[in-house]
Parts: C-alpha cells; sequence; structure tokens
C-alpha cells in the first residue's frame, strides 16, 4: 500500500462547484503539504500543516481551504472551482529531519470545465 | 525573486552516455537542503538524491550524483549511463533552514523542470 494516498486520482467537475481532494499518510509524520503544478511548470504550495493544529498558508492558497482532520489526514477544497484550477495536485509529509525528503502522493488530475 | 533556476528546458542525451541537468539557487540561509525529484510521464514525483549545505562530499545514489558548489550556489545532478527509463521531467528543489521555532516547516521550493528524452 501507498504510504501517501490521494484520493480521487482524477476528476472532471464544472466551474463552480465544490470540490475537495483528500490525503491520508502512513508514515506518521506530522508535516502535510499540498502542492500544484500546471502543465510544463514546477510544484507550487498551496497550503501547509505541522500539525493538526497548525495550517499555513502557501505561495497560492487564494481560492482554496485546508482541513487537518486528524495526523494523517489533509483535505484540499475548492470551495467554487474556475478552470484555471485545473492541474495537478500533489500532497505530500515529512519528517523533521532536515535531510529527509519529503514522501508525494501519486497526485490527483483536476480538470475544470 | 526566483529561487531556484533550472536553465534547461529541455536535454536530449544518447543511451548509455552521461548527462548534467543544471539547477542553481538562491539562500541568505547557511543551513539549508537540496533535492532532486524525476516524474515520468504517468506524473508521480519520485526522489532521487539529496545533499546538505554542510555536506562536504557530493552526493551520490547508484547512478545519480549531485555536483554541489556551494560557492556558486549550484547544485547539478549527474546521470551516468543513461536508460532509456530515465525520460522524464527532472524538478531541483530547495529546502531553506530551520528558522527560531521551526518556522520553516521544511517547505520546498521548486524549479520549473528540465526534460530528459532518452534517445537509443
Amino acid at each position: 500500500d501507498a504510504d501517501v494516498t490521494q484520493t480521487p486520482r482524477n476528476r472532471i467537475t464544472k466551474t463552480g462547484k465544490r470540490i475537495m481532494l483528500e490525503c491520508s499518510q502512513t508514515k506518521g509524520h506530522d508535516r502535510m503539504y499540498w502542492y500544484r503544478q500546471d502543465p510544463g511548470l514546477g510544484l507550487q504550495l498551496i497550503y501547509y500543516s505541522f500539525d493538526v493544529k497548525d495550517i499555513n498558508k502557501g505561495e497560492i492558497s487564494d481560492g482554496y481551504s485546508v482541513s487537518r482532520q486528524a495526523q494523517a489526514k489533509f483535505s484540499l477544497s475548492l470551495e467554487s472551482a474556475i478552470p484555471n484550477q485545473t492541474a495537478l495536485y500533489f500532497c505530500a509529509t515529512s519528517d523533521p529531519d532536515s535531510n529527509q525528503p519529503q514522501h508525494f502522493g501519486d497526485g490527483t488530475r483536476l480538470s475544470i470545465l | 525573486a526566483q529561487k531556484i533556476t533550472q536553465t534547461q528546458p529541455g536535454m536530449f542525451v544518447q543511451e548509455k552516455e552521461a548527462v548534467t541537468l543544471d539547477c542553481t539557487y538562491d539562500t541568505s540561509d547557511q543551513s539549508y537542503g537540496l533535492f532532486w525529484y524525476k516524474q515520468p510521464s504517468s506524473g508521480e514525483m519520485i526522489f532521487l538524491i539529496y545533499q546538505g549545505s554542510y555536506d562536504e562530499q557530493n552526493a551520490t545514489e547508484g547512478r545519480y550524483s549531485l555536483n554541489f558548489q556551494k560557492a556558486r550556489k549550484s547544485a547539478n545532478l549527474v546521470i551516468s549511463a543513461s536508460q532509456l527509463g530515465d525520460s522524464a521531467m527532472y524538478f531541483c528543489a530547495m529546502r531553506e533552514g530551520e528558522g527560531a521555532g521551526g518556522t520553516s516547516y521544511g517547505k520546498l521550493t521548486f524549479g520549473q523542470g528540465t526534460i530528459l528524452t532518452v534517445h537509443p
């Protein structure tokens, strides 16, 4: 089983709809992140969380919200989806040790029509 | 200001040859880490190699090595003996040092990536 699981893997929806992307992890990491990747570009940080009581905005948080329901679960919501939010979304976790990489889920491909 | 710069949008290499993917970075922190990830066409992010700012030796992981030049703020990835399966997008990323109270949270800043194509 994957250490970081994202659901759904693919989603097509319409403008104005509310969308929730879910992430769960079995690595026991406190730190979790949501990134967005636009075609042909690098990843940009949307939100990150140090623990269940700690939520922080990243570079591109407008139009998004998150919920850290438990140490293992971190959800990303698009309250009213718009076409330019069409992208590949990644959840990641990390250990506090600075030499450890972030562990990524397989991504959610989101298309907003 | 861009913190991670990958100047090569695309690179081509012949199978079994070596290739270097460039990465330069900008930070005022003394403690930071540099990472390389591979993203095949299927989309997942695969961790390849890590270099800490205080590491005296260049990191190596199998066919991957990191040419770390701290004074020049560069962290180039070298792939030796390229294989067809190496064709993918490659990202350089930086994690800056933990500030007081751990405020950096281990956030990664990514470059825009380099698409590597390996020819048979």
